[in-house]
């Protein structure tokens, strides 16, 4: 199956730092892709989705201008966690589409794991 | 809208027992469902998924899901547990160009 591969998978920063996770499809072209953020013991909160060259659609109560997505080719993602705070720490997983999503399925990378000091 | 209700957070089976994980699903259109499976700080992998073809669906590592449009359900199943198949078991439909997930299902195997 399709691959999608995220990176870093584990980052510790200080307060007040940002940090960018990248999400990459490698074995196909994601027009669409998907960032979540998973508490503890919880199932997956839906972030934002991020179209290649348009802006990232944000879900209601997250923050745009906190979470800066870009999209800017077929096979990469990028969420920026900008000015963390501890309680920014969190599991953040991406996935990705190879076409309309209703028919076909959401291949997830591995997850990074963001520890704000 | 789409949704689906995923009944048990947690469930302990005894290895070699049947493992049996529920799903209901709302749908307003034919759905399409998906069951992922997640180990510890790893992302979510497919284990098998339903598209309006065979209502007994197979998925990876003996696990199996059947469609009931009776019941809106799409529970999974498998004949015999495994060590290996603790996990987080998350059930999923899509629509809209969105997936929604179920709350999730820890999975205990109790040697």
């Amino acid at each position: 199956g399709a691959v999608v591969s995220q990176h870093p998978s584990r980052v510790i920063c200080k307060s007040g730092t940002s940090v960018k996770i990248e999400c990459r499809s490698l074995d196909f072209q994601a027009t669409t892709m998907f960032w979540y953020r998973q508490f503890p013991k919880q199932s997956l909160m839906l972030m934002a989705t991020s179209n290649e060259g348009s802006k990232a659609t944000y879900e209601q109560g997250v923050e745009k201008d906190k979470f800066l997505i870009n999209h800017a080719s077929l096979t990469l993602s990028t969420l920026t966690v900008t000015s963390a705070h501890p309680e920014d720490s969190s599991f953040y997983i991406c996935s990705a589409s190879e076409g309309a999503l209703d028919a076909g399925e959401l291949f997830f990378g591995e997850g990074s794991r963001l520890t704000v000091l | 809208a789409q949704s689906v209700t995923q009944l048990g957070s947690h469930v302990s089976v005894s290895e070699g027992a049947l493992v049996l994980l529920r799903c209901n699903y709302s749908s307003s259109v034919p759905p399409y469902l998906f069951w992922y499976v997640q180990y510890p700080n790893q992302g979510l992998q497919l284990l098998l998924k339903y598209t309006s073809a065979a209502t007994l669906v197979k998925g990876i590592n003996g696990f199996e899901a059947e469609f009931k449009k009776s019941e809106t359900s799409f529970h999974l199943t498998k004949p015999s547990a495994h060590m290996s198949d603790a996990a987080e078991y998350f059930c999923a439909v899509s629509g809209g160009n969105q997936f929604y997930f179920g709350t999730g299902t820890s999975l205990t195997v109790i040697p």
